[in-house]
């Protein structure tokens, strides 16, 4: 593994199913972060964590929630899919999210559809 | 709220042509403004401006903050198709990420 991974590259699912996209890095970042990207709203956070053991909300967290129960793995679970919830979901890691000089290093995204 | 615009949303040229795109942004705590570019898939780190005034350069890309008028520009001189992306402009604000929307740039040969 060179980065971040994320699986699956792509789903479709139905409406109310519960669902977890995986996020691994193998960076050993403290820190890692959840975004959906809609056309027309740009990327938005979902749920952060600063280190492992900790998780917080972001700018649009209803309808998901995280773990964070080691450094490497930060998976995203939505308990009951709506349609709303269709989006490119990226990952994306950082060394340290309180040094103003840390940049986010992304992975290749999953495109979920909820039917 | 922190906000991030980018104009223009789209942009279309011709191999060899020079493109500038903008952002500005209103946030309450600025750490330092980021540029990424985004193919087909993950947005990749172009660069990280903190202090208006200092360009910060890396090929035929440059990019400048200016931090009293709240923006940045993003310069491509001698454009190849290869540059055809969209390019995202994200504000650091201490807290997290804004993102614009980004600009959708077309390179025609």
């Amino acid at each position: 593994i060179a980065g971040i991974t994320q699986a699956p590259t792509s789903q479709i699912l139905a409406a109310g199913r519960r669902m977890t996209l995986r996020c691994t890095q193998d960076m050993r970042h403290n820190a890692m972060y959840w975004y959906r990207q809609d056309l027309g709203l740009g990327l938005r956070l979902i749920h952060y964590s600063n280190t492992a053991g900790t998780t917080g909300k972001g700018e649009v967290p209803d309808g998901y929630s995280v773990s964070r129960a080691n450094t490497d793995d930060f998976p995203l679970t939505l308990a009951s899919a709506v349609p709303s919830q269709t989006s490119v979901y990226f990952c994306a890691s950082s060394e340290d999210r309180f040094y103003s000089t840390d940049t986010q290093y992304f992975g290749p995204g999953t495109r979920l559809t909820v039917l | 709220e922190d906000k991030v615009v980018q104009s223009p949303l789209s942009l279309v040229v011709h191999e060899g042509d020079t493109v500038t795109l903008n952002c500005s942004y209103e946030v309450t705590n600025f750490r330092s403004l980021l540029w990424y570019k985004q193919e087909k898939k993950a947005p990749t780190f172009l660069f990280m401006l903190t202090s208006s005034g200092i360009e910060k350069k890396s090929g035929r890309l440059s990019s400048i903050l200016d931090k009293k008028e709240l923006f940045s520009i993003l310069n491509i001189t001698a454009t190849q198709t290869g540059d055809s992306a969209v390019y995202l402009c994200a504000v650091d604000s201490g807290s997290r990420l804004t993102f614009g929307e980004g600009t959708q740039l077309t390179v025609n040969p």
